[in-house]
């Protein structure tokens, strides 16, 4: 399997803009997590999804932020509109279901909102 | 809340030195705990997976463990290299509700040739 992949790897737009990130889990993963990385805040958990209902997402900072899980190998995170302090890394991270088993992150989206 | 908190936040060593990583946590109640490895504009890298009934989880020359009542991890790392340069994240999963993850900051270690 190549991993969890999320797209765009880099994404600049302007304040006002409709952004949205993108990810494939790893297949047979049917636990999905996004995560938002500042230098300030670490990692921090946005929303997790399990066989595509969302589960919690007590951490999407706004209602500008949406995210969705159509179908199990499929996901988006959506910001609109976009504002210059959502500029972060974005990762997507997948698992297996289960206690045991360890949890696969994506390279991750880098956007910048000027 | 789960609370993570790793000490040193950033450490610099000569090339072949033992260095220890530290991880506190302050709900003891936890499945496992994850350890990573971020380079610098990558994603994560899953290191060790220890579990709650774990006391110690090798991995060539990393070693971690776990003192779950204390809500305490260590990452061992022997003989460091150049290219163990990299952020280390501590995880662990909690055991309430979903078993949710939380994120320490990271220790930025880098190894001096």
């Amino acid at each position: 399997d190549a991993g969890v992949i999320q797209s765009p790897r880099h994404e600049v737009t302007e304040m006002g803009q409709e952004v949205t990130l993108r990810c494939k889990p790893i297949s047979g993963h049917n636990s999905l997590f996004w995560y938002r990385q500042t230098m300030m805040r670490g990692l921090e958990l946005l929303i997790y999804f399990n066989n595509n209902v969302p589960i919690d997402d007590s951490g999407m900072p706004e209602d500008r932020f949406s995210a969705k899980m159509p179908n199990a190998s499929f996901s988006t995170l959506k910001i609109q509109p976009s504002e210059p302090r959502d500029s972060a890394v974005y990762f997507c991270a997948s698992k297996e279901q289960g206690l045991f088993t360890e949890a696969f992150f994506g390279q991750g989206t880098r956007l910048t909102v000027v | 809340k789960q609370e993570v908190t790793q000490i040193p936040a950033a450490l610099s060593v000569p090339e072949g030195e033992n260095l220890v990583l530290n991880c506190s946590f302050t709900d003891s109640a936890i499945y496992n705990l994850q350890w990573f490895r971020q380079d610098p504009g990558k994603g994560l890298t899953s290191l060790l997976l220890i579990q709650s009934s774990q006391r110690e989880q090798t991995s060539g020359r990393l070693n971690a463990s776990l003192d779950k009542s204390s809500g305490r991890s260590t990452l061992y790392i022997a003989a460091s290299q150049p290219g163990d340069s990299a952020t280390y994240l501590c995880a662990p999963r909690g055991s309430g509700g979903y078993q949710k993850v939380t994120f320490g900051i990271g220790t930025k270690l880098q190894v001096i040739p």
